[in-house]
C-alpha cells in the first residue's frame, strides 16, 4: 500500500503567480488534512476535508487560499497570487477515519 | 484555542544515553497526544501516541507519559542511537469527530556516536 503522495515536491513561483499543490491519500482513506510548516516551526493546521466536503477550514487564510477534495482525483491546495510569505513546506495527511493521520513528504514552495 | 509548548528546542546526547522531551498544553479538553519524528526533507512520522485515559505507554525504546492534572506530557527515548537523530514534534487535540492537531515547535535531537 503506497503512502501518501504529494506533488510536486518542490515548487518555485514568482510573486503574483498561482500555486497548485496535490495530495493523493493512501488507498481507502477518505479524510485529508493540510498543514503548513514555516522554517524552524511546527506544523499549523489549515483545512480538513472529506470526499467532496470541506469540514473545517479555520486555519486557512480567507483570501487567496482554497482547497478541494473531489470525488475522483487528488486533493488540491490552491494559492492564488502568491506572496513571499507563502514560502513554506505544505504537508497533507490522510486518514481512514477521523483518527491517526499519515503524512506525505510535503511540497516545498518557494516564492521569488 | 489550544497552545502547545515544547522544550528543549535542541538536545544533544551521546549514543546510549536517554533523551527526554517535554510538552505542555493549555486546553484541558485535549485528550489525544501523538509524537512525530521528522527527518530532513520528509514528512512527520507517527512514533507513539497516548490518550487521556492512560498515564504511560511504552513501545520498545520509546515511552510517553501524561500528567493530565499538570497538563504535561513527555517523550522518553532510551538507549539512543545515531538514527534517532531527527526533529521530534509533540501535538495535542480534542477528538471531537476529527483530529485538528496543534503542534509544538519541535526538538532537534542529535545523537553522537
Amino acid at each position: 500500500n503506497a503512502g501518501v503522495m504529494q506533488n510536486p515536491r518542490h515548487l518555485v513561483r514568482r510573486r503574483g503567480q498561482e500555486a497548485r499543490l496535490r495530495c493523493s491519500p493512501m488507498k481507502g482513506h477518505s479524510h485529508v488534512y493540510w498543514y503548513r510548516q514555516l522554517p524552524e516551526e511546527g506544523l499549523k493546521f489549515m483545512v480538513y476535508l472529506q470526499k467532496e466536503n470541506i469540514i473545517d477550514e479555520s486555519g486557512m487564510p480567507k483570501e487567496r487560499f482554497s482547497a478541494e477534495f473531489p470525488k475522483e482525483g487528488p486533493s488540491i491546495l490552491r494559492i492564488q497570487q502568491v506572496v513571499r510569505g507563502d514560502s513554506a513546506a505544505y504537508f497533507c495527511a490522510s486518514s481512514p477515519s477521523p483518527n491517526e493521520q499519515f503524512f506525505g513528504p510535503g511540497t516545498r514552495l518557494t516564492v521569488l | 484555542g489550544e497552545n502547545v509548548e515544547q522544550h528543549p528546542s535542541t538536545l544533544s546526547v551521546q549514543e546510549g544515553d536517554s533523551a527526554v522531551i517535554k510538552c505542555t498544553y493549555s486546553d484541558s479538553a485535549s485528550n489525544y497526544f501523538p509524537w512525530y519524528k521528522q527527518e530532513l526533507g520528509k514528512g512527520p512520522q507517527l512514533i507513539i501516541d497516548i490518550r487521556s485515559n492512560v498515564g504511560e505507554k511504552k513501545d520498545q525504546r520509546i515511552a510517553v507519559t501524561l500528567n493530565k492534572t499538570a497538563k504535561h506530557f513527555s517523550l522518553h527515548i532510551t538507549e539512543t542511537q545515531p538514527e534517532d537523530s531527527a526533529v521530534y514534534f509533540c501535538a495535542a487535540t480534542m477528538n471531537t469527530g476529527f483530529q485538528k492537531l496543534v503542534f509544538g515547535t519541535g526538538t532537534r535531537l542529535l545523537v553522537s556516536p
